[in-house]
């Protein structure tokens, strides 16, 4: 049973666009919500992470938007870059240390 | 930074053989380990959570006798799959716990013939 549902599927963003993932949970309990950028054959590497107590966090580009009473959480890549290429995964988790659900995954394609 | 490493990083075995997958962490000392699988084009799915000086705990419909997990320091974890087939084909991962976050490593392609 898929905890983390992520949407969409796929994008396709020009370059200096808005990227836009949507990711929704079920379960209450958790309390990390970390986003991954994973390239061909690389493991995951986490890019921007966010907790329950906070509705918005930014790092750089990357920004988080937390909305708990919906159970939704969404990454914003600001001005897209063709390096931004990749596939994203949100995931959640009970603790930071505990194993996360991730999410199905998105690919994106940002192009010149 | 954190650095988990992991060897091989592709693997090509014949069917009916066993396969060793090492994860290391580099700079930091890890009583808990997880590993993933990924199947292409998928997501990452929890295989088991491992913990330094205990048995592992796996997770509903991963076959513990299959794929063996062995964390015998804070450093180093190990999965075994036992008597590799075709489905077993995938991409394996390791992640290590360190101060709350998860580092996870590059992944083993591992390909059964």
């Amino acid at each position: 049973q898929q905890q983390v549902k992520q949407s969409p599927q796929s994008l396709i963003v020009q370059k200096g666009g808005i990227s836009i993932i949507n990711c929704a949970y079920e379960n209450t309990a958790f309390d990390y919500f970390p986003w991954y950028q994973q390239f061909p054959g690389k493991g995951p590497a986490l890019l921007i992470a966010i907790r329950p107590d906070v509705s918005e966090k930014k790092e750089g580009r990357f920004t988080i938007s937390f909305n708990k009473s919906a159970k939704q959480f969404s990454l914003h890549i600001m001005d897209s870059q063709p390096g931004d290429s990749a596939t994203y995964f949100c995931a959640a988790s009970k603790n930071s240390g505990y194993a996360l659900n991730f999410g199905k995954g998105t690919s994106l394609l940002v192009t010149p | 930074g954190a650095v988990v490493s992991q060897h091989p990083s592709r693997v090509i075995c014949k069917s009916g053989t066993s396969v060793k997958i090492e994860c290391r962490s580099l700079d930091f000392q890890a009583t808990t380990m997880f590993w993933y699988r990924q199947f292409p084009k998928q997501s990452l799915m929890l295989m088991a959570t491992s913990n330094e000086g205990s048995k592992a705990t796996y997770e509903q419909g991963v076959e513990k006798d299959k794929f063996l997990i062995n964390h015998a320091s804070l450093t180093l974890s190990t999965l075994t799959v036992t008597s590799a087939h075709p489905e077993d084909s995938s991409f394996y991962i390791c992640s290590a716990r360190r101060q709350g976050l998860q580092y996870f490593g590059p992944g083993t392609r591992l390909t059964v013939t």
